[in-house]
């Protein structure tokens, strides 16, 4: 069956950088997209970009280009998303979610923390 | 990319029907038939329940129905059961090539 296992949670302080990863199974990773999402505490979910893993193609939020790198490694079947110049309101779970148009397998979601 | 907008609750008893409306523009809900929802309860993985407007993914329930009018995207769920309860979440493709999350919906069995 499809899985998506995402890396653990993490405790960063404002200004550094995050590396979350997430590891596919169950199906050629090459051939869906990967997407990350998050949900700050108390918030929605907010859709942060996109991954093809076979062209390397990228599509972010406005809201954070210059900001995130999406990235894989498709030896490995795993995707990564970097987050960097953290700050407070960073602080959220994150999801990796295959797919294109809609999102049908999703990680089981990162704890990022971001505190001095 | 603004968010979709979405009631933030609607409640119905068990056995009724409600339905939950994303409004968005013709930027995204509008020009695409590319409209999702999501179940996502607390603490727990979001869920696909409908995806490109109306279609529901193998072992989704019936009894979710998803449409859509002009920029107005819309799920309804019909005979509401207390497993029911939880938050729904539409999503849709943008002009952009990006995609946008809705507002959030959160659904009391009564």
């Amino acid at each position: 069956q499809v899985q998506l296992v995402q890396s653990g949670a993490e405790v960063r302080k404002p200004g550094a950088s995050v590396k979350v990863s997430c590891r596919a199974s169950g199906y050629t990773f090459t051939t869906y997209d990967i997407n990350w999402v998050r949900q700050a505490p108390g918030q929605g979910l907010e859709w942060m970009g996109w991954m093809n893993p076979n062209s390397g193609n990228t599509g972010y939020a406005q809201k954070f280009r210059g900001r995130v790198a999406m990235t894989s490694n498709s030896s490995t079947s795993t995707a990564y998303m970097e987050l960097t110049i953290l700050r407070s309101e960073d602080t959220a779970e994150y999801f990796c979610a295959r797919g294109l148009f809609a999102f049908d397998s999703w990680g089981q979601g990162t704890l990022i923390t971001v505190s001095s | 990319q603004s968010a979709l907008t979405q009631p933030a609750s609607v409640s119905g008893s068990p056995g009724q029907s409600i339905t939950i409306s994303c409004t968005g523009t013709s930027s995204d809900v509008g020009g695409y038939n590319y409209v999702s929802w999501y179940q996502h309860h607390p603490g727990k993985v979001p869920k696909l329940i409908i995806y490109a407007v109306t279609n529901r993914p193998s072992g989704i329930s019936n009894r979710f129905s998803g449409s859509k009018s002009g920029n107005t995207a819309s799920l309804t769920i019909s005979g509401l059961q207390a497993e029911d309860e939880s938050d729904y979440y539409c999503s849709s493709y943008t002009s952009s090539f990006t995609y946008v999350f809705g507002t959030g919906t959160k659904v009391t069995v009564l």
